[in-house]
């Protein structure tokens, strides 16, 4: 699977679009970019994933560029809530395999 | 979202005993489930592949005497930790992917348990 590079942390303000990049330069044409989150003292959530068109659902948007390179994963309101460590991650959807977890980016939303 | 589910989520033991943990997937049937462990401060880190109805699947470094791994039914997992030292305290995390749905490569999580061993 690609390897992928996360700023360590980042801030955001409550209520303001949270802007998290992730770089995958090696990126094959057949791996899917997953985000997960994972809470304090939980598991993982799943928030998206994409091949290479942007995706939004109920809970963000993520953002491919055309080489697909890099992307960001854009929590649009972000809320107290949405602190977490955000995972960026490059693989194949191929059934049976696990996820390989990074150091991920630390969000803080503070008030 | 389907629901997996740890149990427990927290258990404290004395060094030298063995403790086992549940994952179960509720709502969907998972032919493949995936334990990990998170120490503090640190990222997952993926111990071992549990297959339905055979072997699982180390990887490296993890001793598989140490972290039994037993998957009976297409709902179940079980790690257990067999004599459990200090260092073996961490928040362990189950996983799994609903068979009905593998092309999408969605992985569900349990909520995890955290282990300490006095």
């Amino acid at each position: 699977d690609a390897k992928t590079t996360q700023p360590p942390s980042m801030d955001c303000a409550e209520g303001r679009a949270a802007n998290l990049p992730c770089n995958h330069s090696t990126i094959s044409g057949n791996e899917y970019v997953y985000w997960y989150r994972q809470i304090h003292s939980q598991g993982p959530q799943y928030i998206i994933h994409g091949l290479k068109n942007n995706e939004t659902n109920e809970m963000a948007s993520l953002i491919i560029t055309e080489d697909r390179k890099s992307s960001t994963l854009i929590l649009p309101h972000a809320t107290l809530r949405d602190t977490a460590v955000y995972y960026c991650i490059v693989r194949v959807r191929r059934a049976g395999t696990a996820l390989i977890f990074g150091k991920g980016t630390t969000l803080s939303v503070s008030s | 979202g389907a629901v997996v589910s740890q149990h427990p989520s927290r258990v404290i033991c004395k060094s030298g005993t063995s403790v086992k943990i549940e994952c179960r997937s509720l709502d969907f049937q998972a032919t493949t489930m995936f334990w990990y462990r998170q120490f503090p401060k640190q990222s997952l880190m993926l111990m071992a592949t549990s297959n339905e109805g055979s072997k699982a699947t180390y990887e490296q470094g993890v001793e598989k005497d140490k972290f039994l791994i037993n998957h009976a039914s297409l709902t179940l997992s079980t790690l257990t930790v067999t004599s459990a030292h200090p260092e073996d305290s961490s928040f362990y995390i189950c996983s799994a992917r609903d068979q009905g749905q593998e092309n999408t490569g969605e992985l569900f999580f349990g909520e995890g348990s955290r282990l300490t061993v006095l």
